[in-house]
Formats: structure tokens, C-alpha cells, sequence
């Protein structure tokens, strides 16, 4: 079964410094994607950033950009130029390809906190 | 229409009582999924529905009753139910059940609140 690890239930920065959040997984599957969903407070879900585990480019959306690191089974996210409505929940997600649908496996999440 | 959404915004209900709650997305997706989720907590698959068929049951109880009248629209019919089911109820839709096309969208949510 698969597992998603972040280990910072809370971070915070100051504005227009730069964050990262960690997040591993575990996985026997060598086919599979990864996400960064953020879940501002009483908003809606949205996604941040997707990685193909076949790509070995990093995936980058603007200020938001990853680290995979496919042998260590790590992707973490970092966030250039932190503005306040960066503050957020952060959740990283695994998804098996070629599984029989597309289920999301959650992490625990990493509160972030944008200080001005 | 880029956008997943959920009526009501909240809803308070009794134990006896039966109510709905309601998912909509106008976007082709083939795929919609109910999650549960408990405050500062990762969001829990329930039920999903792949091309409005129920593909996938993670062992919910059967006072939930999801119900896919269309591809644009998904049901939750709730019933009996316990305090402990008090959560934020998310909607999510993909455009499909499998394959690439799999970034999930989700909607603003239900807070229930079970008394």
C-alpha cells in the first residue's frame, strides 16, 4: 500500500521569503503522479503543482516549484516570494497509474502560515 | 465553467432527520468522488462514480447513500446519523476515471454538523 509522509504539521514564513514543505512516499510502483493541493482557510481546494514520475524535470507553476527526487521517494515544494494568500494548508498527494481509478492518496498536510 | 459545486453550504440535521447533500459540475468530467474530512485532517475517500457508475465504496456506512442521477450531478443522501459524522464534505470531479487526464476538482464543500 502507499504512504505519504509530511513531517512539518506547521510552518511559517515571512512574506517574499522563500518556504519549503516536505512530503515523502512510499511506493513499490514505479508509474504513478504526484500533487500539491493547497486549501486555503474556508476556500476550496485547488491544485498547486503535478509531477509525472516519469519526467524527471522538476514541474514549476510560477512561483511554486518541486523537488522530486524519485530514488529517495521525496517531493517537496517550494514557494518563491511567499504572499499572504499563500497561507494555507498544504496537502501532498500520490496517485498510481494505471490503477483501477484514479484515487488520491492524501498526506497528513503542512499548515503554512505567511507572516506580513 | 470551471467549477465544482455544493449546496448546501451547511447543514445542521438531527439524528432522525434524512437530508441531501448536492454536487454539480458542468465541465464533461467523467468522474466524480465524495470525500470526508475532519477539521486540519487530510481529506478521506468515500465513494467514487466513473462515468455514473459507483466504481468505488471504501466501506462507508450505509447512512450515506451517494447517488449519480446524470454526469453533471452527484447526490449524498444522508440518514441516522451519528455526532461523529460532523465534517466538511467535499465533492471533487475528474475529467476522467482513469488514465492522465486525473487532476481532481473540488468543490467548496458542505459543513455538516450531526446534533
Amino acid at each position: 500500500a502507499q504512504t505519504v509522509t509530511q513531517s512539518q504539521p506547521e510552518m511559517s514564513v515571512q512574506e517574499a521569503e522563500t518556504v519549503t514543505l516536505s512530503c515523502t512516499y512510499d511506493t513499490s510502483e514505479n508509474n504513478y503522479y504526484l500533487f500539491w493541493y493547497k486549501q486555503p482557510p474556508s476556500r476550496q481546494m485547488i491544485l498547486v503543482i503535478r509531477q509525472e514520475a516519469y519526467k524527471q524535470q522538476n514541474a514549476t507553476e510560477n512561483r511554486f516549484s518541486v523537488n522530486f527526487q524519485k530514488a529517495a521517494k521525496s517531493f517537496s515544494l517550494k514557494i518563491s516570494d511567499s504572499q499572504l494568500g499563500d497561507t494555507a494548508m498544504y496537502f501532498c498527494a500520490f496517485m498510481m497509474r494505471g490503477g483501477a481509478t484514479n484515487k488520491l492518496i492524501f498526506g497528513t498536510g503542512t499548515l503554512l502560515a505567511v507572516q506580513p | 465553467d470551471t467549477e465544482v459545486t455544493q449546496t448546501p453550504k451547511h447543514l445542521v440535521m438531527g439524528m432522525t432527520n434524512k437530508k441531501s447533500l448536492k454536487c454539480e459540475q458542468h465541465m464533461g468530467h467523467r468522474a466524480m468522488y465524495w470525500y470526508k474530512q475532519k477539521a486540519k485532517k487530510p481529506p478521506e475517500l468515500m465513494f467514487v462514480y466513473s462515468y455514473e457508475k459507483l466504481s468505488i465504496n471504501e466501506s462507508v456506512p450505509s447512512r450515506f447513500s451517494p447517488e449519480c442521477p446524470n454526469s453533471s450531478l452527484l447526490n449524498l443522501h444522508l440518514h441516522a446519523l451519528q455526532p461523529e459524522d460532523s465534517a466538511l464534505y467535499l465533492c471533487a470531479s475528474s475529467p476522467e476515471p482513469l488514465g492522465p487526464y486525473n487532476e481532481q476538482f473540488f468543490g467548496p464543500g458542505t459543513r455538516l454538523t450531526v446534533l
